[in-house]
């Protein structure tokens, strides 16, 4: 299958920083990639659809302003969670879908980051 | 909301056949039904997908009843690293997300 990088696997941060992660497709061209949450136990919920140079589409309660997301090409989109708090710790996971008509038409995903804000 | 329902947990034995089940009976004629794996701490894995017919691949075969309202994922030799969270997802959501719900936690057991 087709390989999703992410990056970083693990951060810690203080509370009130912010911090990026990169999401890469490194054997094909995503056109929409998607930013994903799960919280222990629980399944993953989505957060935001990212669209390549549009604006992200968010989900109810995930806040834009918070969760800044830019898609600035066809193989990379960011998550830049910003002023972290504790509470904003969590497992984050992008995946990314290969352009229409493209040979696969399943989506990948990321190896997920750990984010722990202390 | 997750249009499918799985079990909970299952167990297997080691070497045996593992064979989840999933419904989905609201299914439109026009999704696909798509199962991921999820191991502890990692990303969500793509397993396999199809439409109507019956799918096989190197890691697993997937069997879509004639009516569509339900599938099974057949594991044909389990194997420890095999344990996980199994997710049968039919593809939905207005932006053709993946839209995930409680799957089923698969333990292969020696």
């Amino acid at each position: 299958g087709a390989v999703v990088s992410q990056h970083p696997s693990r951060v810690i941060c203080k509370s009130g920083t912010s911090v990026k992660i990169e999401c890469r497709s490194l054997d094909f061209q995503a056109t929409t990639m998607f930013w994903y949450r799960q919280f222990p136990k629980q399944s993953l919920m989505l957060m935001a659809t990212s669209n390549e140079g549009s604006k992200a589409t968010y989900e109810q309660g995930v806040e834009k302003d918070k969760f800044l997301i830019n898609h600035a090409s066809l193989t990379l989109s960011t998550l830049t969670v910003t002023s972290a708090h504790p509470e904003d710790s969590s497992f984050y996971i992008c995946s990314a879908r290969a352009l229409p008509g493209s040979r696969h038409t399943e989506a990948f995903f990321g190896q997920g980051t750990r984010l722990t804000v202390v | 909301d997750a249009k499918t329902t799985q079990p909970t947990s299952m167990d297997c034995a080691e070497g045996r056949a593992a064979n989840l089940p999933c419904n989905h009976s609201t299914i439109s004629g026009n999704e696909y039904v798509y199962w991921y794996r999820q191991i502890h701490s990692q990303g969500p894995q793509y397993i396999i997908h199809g439409l109507k017919n019956n799918e096989t691949n190197e890691m697993a075969s997937l069997i879509i009843t004639e009516d569509r309202k339900s599938s099974t994922l057949i594991l044909p030799h389990a194997t420890l690293r095999d344990t996980a969270v199994y997710y049968c997802i039919v593809r939905g959501g207005s932006q053709g997300n993946l839209i995930f719900g409680k799957g089923t936690k698969l333990s292969v057991k020696p």
